[in-house]
């Protein structure tokens, strides 16, 4: 498996409802990142969380990072139609790695349905 | 202009002919990325360019990819006798420096090679 892995692959909830998604990666990382991407074109930055963070809000984001575990969730609450889209954790690496270079995983599809 | 801007937004070629992406930063960004992403995929790192530095391309899948940054500012991502798995999303970032506060991405390239 990849650095920066999401799951679940698809996530189909309703309006109102919670969405929450989940990241893991394998080397140690300087920082972790969150990004949405619409109908499969430009990405757009949601979220950074630093390594020496475990928790990061962002209206209605939440961020957490559990370095021990080389995982990080993204929690959306009270979601949306318009929140539908992809969404895609990306890390850099650690020292000794090129800490501009980020690796994306696959993503999370999430759906949210009116 | 006020975001990262990039041309063609589809380019449909024939096998074997060449292409050239196109991609605009947002002014005063020193850092440029290009990412490819295939059909259900994350993102793969290409190339990277930073001010005056040596470009990092060791994200460059084969010889037939080269990119160019002229004067720091717009760069042109060319692929050689293009192939069918050349196909994919090509999507161009800019961001103020190397660190990655998060990047500002284009809405991208579709290229389809028949």
């Amino acid at each position: 498996s990849q650095q920066g892995e999401e799951d679940p692959q698809a996530l189909s909830i309703q309006e109102g409802e919670n969405a929450t998604m989940n990241c893991s990666y394998k080397t140690s990382i300087n920082n972790l990142q969150w990004y949405r991407q619409n109908s499969g074109r430009g990405l757009v930055h949601l979220i950074l969380i630093r390594s020496n963070e475990r928790e990061k809000h962002s209206g209605r984001l939440r961020v957490t990072l559990d370095t021990s575990k080389k995982s990080s969730s993204l929690l959306i609450t009270a979601s949306r139609a318009a929140d539908t889209a992809s969404y895609f954790c990306a890390t850099d690496q650690g020292s000794g790695g090129s800490n501009y270079k980020l690796t994306f995983g696959k993503g999370t599809l999430l759906t949210v349905n009116p | 202009g006020a975001g990262v801007s990039q041309s063609p937004s589809n380019k449909v070629t024939e096998k074997g002919k060449d292409v050239e992406l196109r991609c605009d930063p947002i002014s005063g960004h020193t850092a440029l990325y290009w990412y490819r992403q295939s059909l259900g995929q994350g993102l793969e790192f290409l190339i990277y360019f930073q001010g005056n530095s040596a470009p990092d391309k060791s994200g460059l899948p084969s010889d037939r990819f080269s990119a160019e940054r002229t004067g720091g500012s717009v760069s042109t991502l060319t692929i050689q006798r293009t192939q069918q798995e050349d196909s994919a999303v090509y999507l161009c970032a800019s961001s103020l420096g190397s660190w990655p506060g998060g990047y500002t991405f284009g809405s991208g390239t579709r290229l389809t090679v028949v």
